[in-house]
């Protein structure tokens, strides 16, 4: 079986401040982990993507992400938000070994960036 | 170049009705993936087709249903409307089905209300 679990529904930080959205996974097999975000009215991006080479990683707009196996976490951080990291980010995880390209989601991070 | 374009964009349908949604994948890409989320929840994987052919299917009623046309493009069915069955529906494509992991592309949505 596989999942992800993201542990805050909502986090609210302040514009400069750091960023930090956590998630844990479960997965039969060596997963594929990613984190999405979707602004309101718009399409899901990908921000990374871990395929089990690094385990840090890094993504757009100052993102990255840590891959720890011991832990089963892949938190995702930035340094210093800004306004426009305001919206709804996604764990997800993709079993490998599996025939389809389907991805499991978390149920979401709220991210609020106060001025 | 034109991302993953979904129509209608937004949709009002009664209980018991039947809805089509469609999709079109980024050119080249072959694959076409759909997805369900729900207000509040994380997307659920529904359906993935690969050059016409179904390679993953989620845990679904028979009342949705999809097929993928020559040119990749897609449609999504979904029989007998339930309240329940209001949701976003999201269409997501890449290159190719299952070799490695193929980055998916997601459309803006199909926003369906039942009534």
């Amino acid at each position: 079986a596989q999942s992800v679990t993201q542990l805050d529904s909502h986090v609210s930080v302040s514009e400069g401040t750091p960023v930090l959205l956590r998630c844990n996974y479960s997965s039969s097999y060596s997963p594929s982990l990613f984190w999405y975000v979707q602004h309101p009215n718009k399409g899901l991006q990908l921000l990374l993507k871990y395929t089990s080479a690094a385990t840090l990683v890094k993504g757009i707009n100052g993102f990255e992400a840590e891959f720890k196996k011991s832990e089963t976490s892949f938190h995702l951080t930035k340094p210093s938000a800004h306004m426009s990291d305001a919206a709804e980010y996604f764990c997800v995880v993709r079993p490998q070994g599996t025939g389809a390209n389907n991805l499991f989601f978390g149920t979401g991070t709220r991210l609020t960036v106060i001025p | 170049d034109a991302g993953v374009t979904q129509s209608p964009t937004h949709l009002i349908k009664t209980r018991g009705q039947q809805v089509t949604l469609r999709c079109s994948p980024i050119s080249g890409h072959k694959s076409v993936s759909w997805y369900q989320q729900v207000l509040g929840q994380g997307p659920q994987f529904i359906f993935q087709y690969y050059e016409k052919e179904e390679r993953g299917r989620g845990n679904f009623p028979d009342r949705f249903s999809a097929r993928q046309f020559p040119n990749y493009s897609s449609e999504l069915n979904v029989n007998a409307l339930l309240l329940g069955d209001s949701a976003l529906y999201l269409c997501a494509s890449s290159l190719e089905g299952s070799s490695g992991y193929n980055e998916q592309f997601f459309g803006p949505g199909t926003r369906l209300t039942v009534l």
